[in-house]
C-alpha cells in the first residue's frame, strides 16, 4: 500500500538554489495538497489542486509554484530558495474536496 | 472564515490516565471534523472523523463527538498508553465559509505519556 509518496525525504539547499519536491498518489484521488509544517505553527496550506488541471493558492504561496502533472502527481517547486523556506513539507491527497486527506511521510528541507 | 482552535499543550500524563484535548471550531454551514495524529518523524494519519452533528468518531480507544451547540470536537481516551505519545491535530473542512478543498488545522497538541 504505497498511498502518498514524496521524494526526497531530506534536502539541504543553498540560498538561491532551486529544487522540485515530487509527490505521487496511487489512490485515484482527485484532490492534492502541499503543506508546510513549522514549530508552533501547525500545518499551513501552500497550494492545492481540487482536480486534475486546476491549482489554487493556499495561505502561504509566495516563493512556490506547483504543477499538477496528471491525476497522480503534484509537484512543488522552489525557484530561489530562502532560509525562511526551511521547513518540513507534506503532500496530501483526498478523494474529493472536503473529505479526509492522506499524507506522505514528509520532506525535511533546510536552506542555508 | 472557518478556523479551528485547540488546546496547545504540551500535555504530559502517566500511563492509564484519562486524556482530553479540547478543540473548538468556527464555521458556517455543516463542516466535517477530523482528528489526525503525527508520530515522531512521520506524516499525519487520520485518527477519527465525524461528518454531522452528534456523530461520534472512534478509533483505537479514542473518541470525539461532534457538538454543534458548543462548536466542539474534544478528543478523549479513557486510559492512555506510552505508545499514544504523539502530536494530535484537530481539523475541519467543508463548511460554507471554507475554501473548497481546504482542510483547516489547529496548531497541534503534543502528548507525552510516561510509564
Amino acid at each position: 500500500n504505497a498511498g502518498v509518496t514524496q521524494t526526497p525525504k531530506f534536502q539541504v539547499l543553498k540560498t538561491g538554489q532551486s529544487m522540485t519536491l515530487q509527490c505521487a498518489q496511487d489512490m485515484n484521488h482527485n484532490s492534492m495538497y502541499w503543506y508546510r509544517q513549522d514549530p508552533g505553527m501547525g500545518l499551513r496550506l501552500i497550494y492545492y489542486s481540487a482536480s486534475e488541471g486546476t491549482t489554487d493558492k493556499g495561505e502561504v504561496p509566495n516563493g512556490y509554484n506547483v504543477s499538477r502533472l496528471n491525476k497522480r502527481e503534484f509537484s512543488l517547486r522552489l525557484e530561489s530558495a530562502a532560509p525562511s523556506q526551511t521547513s518540513v513539507y507534506f503532500c496530501a491527497s483526498s478523494a474529493t474536496a472536503n473529505t479526509e486527506a492522506f499524507f506522505g511521510q514528509g520532506t525535511r528541507l533546510t536552506v542555508v | 472564515g472557518d478556523s479551528v482552535t485547540q488546546m496547545e499543550g504540551p500535555v504530559t500524563l502517566s500511563e492509564e490516565a484519562f486524556l482530553t484535548i479540547n478543540c473548538t471550531y468556527t464555521a458556517t454551514g455543516y463542516p466535517s471534523l477530523f482528528w489526525y495524529v503525527q508520530y515522531p518523524g512521520e506524516g499525519l494519519q487520520l485518527l477519527l472523523k465525524a461528518t454531522k452533528a452528534d456523530d461520534k468518531g472512534s478509533n483505537k480507544g479514542f473518541e470525539a463527538t461532534y457538538r454543534k451547540e458548543t462548536t466542539s470536537f474534544h478528543l478523549e481516551k479513557g486510559s492512555v498508553q506510552v505508545s499514544d505519545s504523539a502530536v494530535y491535530f484537530c481539523a475541519l473542512s467543508g463548511g460554507r465559509g471554507s475554501t473548497l478543498g481546504r482542510l483547516y488545522f489547529g496548531r497541534g497538541t503534543q502528548l507525552t505519556v510516561w510509564p
